[in-house]
């Protein structure tokens, strides 16, 4: 089957960096996504790896290893307002099979 | 605003009733999506369109029936629920199936509860 975890819950204090991972057990994929969920909003994209390695998008970057079935968001000078749940998902055909998420608290 | 919409945002129904979830998206996508999330567990899709084509149906029980009457319209038919089948069920749509990053674009959800 095709499984993506991640941690439930991470905490961290305003201005500070945190990693959330990602590991997997799917094959034949073609990339990796995250995406974010404010409570009670919409699932936003935030980022895609097709290949292996780091991928930047300001404050945020994103890393892919397959051979390692591992990726992980990096979220630097964290602010209140990136209080939210992010998922990890990689893409099949037609679909997108998503993690199990992980909620992020950052406190003042 | 993310050029889904959804409606009803909220819907309470019991496990007689017969309802409908309204999606409609105004970004040209040719691909749309239904999705099931329930508390502490992953998204879990339920229905893929292409071109209005069904291209995928995620096991789902018939009690769910989708319909999508063009590209930009997507319907999600409920009849005889459960209460386990309580969630927020969310719409999304992309550009195309099966390219890229897939990027999806979601809706804000309909909140279902069945009593």
């Amino acid at each position: 089957g095709q499984s993506l975890e991640q941690p439930s819950e991470v905490t961290a204090v305003e201005g500070a960096i945190v990693q959330i991972n990602c590991t997997y057990q799917t094959s034949g994929f073609y990339g990796l996504s995250w995406y974010q969920q404010h409570d009670g909003g919409a699932p936003t994209f935030l980022s895609y790896n097709a290949l292996d390695g780091l991928e930047e998008t300001g404050r945020f970057s994103s890393f892919l290893s397959r051979s390692d079935s591992y990726g992980y968001l990096l979220l630097q000078e964290l602010q209140m307002k990136d209080s939210a749940s992010y998922f990890c998902a990689v893409r099949l055909d037609d679909k997108l099979i998503f993690g199990t998420g992980t909620r992020l608290q950052v406190f003042p | 605003e993310t050029g889904v919409t959804q409606t009803p945002r909220h819907l309470v129904m019991g496990m007689t009733n017969k309802k409908s979830l309204k999606c409609e998206q105004h970004l040209g996508h040719n691909a749309m999506y239904w999705y099931k999330q329930s508390a502490k567990k992953p998204l879990e899709l339920m229905f893929v369109y292409s071109l209005e084509e069904r291209v995928e149906n995620n096991s789902v029980p018939s009690r769910f029936s989708p319909e999508c009457p063009n590209s930009s319209h997507l319907f999600l038919h409920l009849h005889t629920l459960q209460p386990e089948d309580s969630a927020l069920y969310l719409c999304a749509s992309s550009q195309e199936v099966g390219t890229g990053s897939n990027e999806q674009f979601f809706g804000p959800g309909t909140r279902l509860t069945v009593l």
